[in-house]
Order: structure tokens, then C-alpha cells, then sequence
């Protein structure tokens, strides 16, 4: 059973208009990360919610902002996709700290 | 200089091989450490947790040697099915925040 699911799996948006992506778990864990990763490369922390607080990378552009309305749901809004946000995003889940983080599959964003 | 470094890859091996990977870390403040396997065009999950005294799952060896900051982990008679990037992964003592390398790929060949 899918434990933190990702809508949606794939993304295609235009150069400036505004996205969301959506990430859920039904795990009931307190802490919810945001990911971006590019080709080859390594996952970046954007940013993370512990419980209601929310923690923003100090290298993640201002164009990216997110909200959690509750334990379950966490949302990234990308303000105006530039091309080099053509990424992986990942969204994780964990239970308190030093435990393992479960990742959802990630939604592909393209932007033309 | 990255906190997290890895070999870069990819390493190419035939069946039944052992490998091993290293990866070294900058910040003496990181608390846990892990590898992590990630498939191609998949999400990162877990593979195991290292710890000091070292510790092993089935054919998987994975070691830490805090003194000089590096993690390893040795894969032995490898499989076809081992074919993944691994990455090492550390967290801080600040929250869980986690702290990736860049990924060192295998492919184990028939």
C-alpha cells in the first residue's frame, strides 16, 4: 500500500505560469521534506515542515513556496517555473528525527 | 567542497562480483548515516543504517569509521537485481534533516 503518495506523476507546464504539486502520506508521520532533483544528481532539501513549523532552506529560490493544511497533505507551489526547474520533486515523510524517511515516486516537471 | 562525497561512478561489474563503495562526510556534528538505493527514474529508499560497531544484511556490509569521517559498503556476490545508484546519506543533529551524496552508480552485468 502506497505510503506517501504524489500527484502528479508527471508534470508539463509553461515557462511562468504557477504550479502545484501535491504530496499526501498516510503514515500520521509529523515531518514532511520537499526535494528537487536533477539529473544525476543528488536530492536537494528545499524545504520541511516539523509538525506546523516550516523550515525553508536558505539556497531555496523564493520562487518556491509550500504549505501543509494538515498532518496528511503538503503541497509545492513553484510561483513562475523557470527552465531550470525541470526537475524531480520529492516529497518525504518521517516519524520525529534519526528515523527513516519514506519518499514518494516523485512527479516529473518539464517546463517549456 | 560538497559535505557529502562519493566515488563517482559508474562501476560496471559481472554477476557474483563484490563491490565496494566509500563515501566521506565534512561535518563531525552528523549523527546518523545511511545508504540509500534509488532506481532509475524511481524515489530513493532505504537500504540500511550504519552504525559504529558496523553491521551487516544478507550480502550487505556497511561500515562507519567516525575518527576519519567515512562510511563504506561492500556488496558481495552481486546480482543483477543490485543495478541502482547508491547513496550515502548523513543527518545532522539538527532535526532529520538529511545530507545526500551525489550517487554512485553500479551495473552488474550477466
Amino acid at each position: 500500500d502506497a505510503m506517501v503518495i504524489q500527484n502528479p506523476r508527471y508534470q508539463v507546464t509553461q515557462f511562468g505560469k504557477p504550479v502545484t504539486l501535491s504530496c499526501s502520506q498516510t503514515l500520521n508521520h509529523n515531518v514532511m521534506y520537499w526535494y528537487q532533483q536533477k539529473s544525476s544528481q543528488a536530492p536537494k532539501l528545499l524545504f520541511h515542515y516539523y509538525d506546523k513549523d516550516f523550515n525553508n532552506e536558505a539556497d531555496t529560490p523564493d520562487n518556491f513556496q509550500s504549505r501543509r493544511p494538515n498532518t496528511s497533505f503538503c503541497f509545492l507551489d513553484i510561483r513562475s517555473p523557470g527552465l531550470g526547474d525541470a526537475a524531480m520533486y520529492l516529497c518525504a515523510a518521517q516519524k520525529g528525527t534519526y528515523n527513516e524517511q519514506f519518499f514518494g515516486p516523485g512527479t516529473r516537471l518539464t517546463v517549456l | 567542497r560538497k559535505e557529502v562525497e562519493q566515488d563517482p561512478g559508474p562501476f560496471n561489474v559481472p554477476e557474483g562480483a563484490t563491490v565496494a563503495f566509500n563515501c566521506t562526510y565534512s561535518n563531525s556534528a552528523s549523527q546518523s548515516f545511511f545508504w540509500y538505493r534509488q532506481d532509475c527514474r524511481k524515489e530513493p529508499k532505504l537500504l540500511m543504517s550504519v552504525y559504529s560497531s558496523g553491521n551487516e544484511d544478507g550480502r550487505f556490509t556497511a561500515q562507519l569509521n567516525r575518527a576519519s569521517q567515512y562510511i563504506s559498503l561492500l556488496i558481495r556476490d552481486s546480482k543483477l537485481s543490485d543495478s541502482a545508484t547508491y547513496l550515502c546519506v548523513v543527518s545532522h543533529n539538527q532535526g532529520g534533516k538529511l545530507i545526500f551524496g551525489q550517487g554512485t552508480e553500479l551495473s552488474v552485468k550477466p
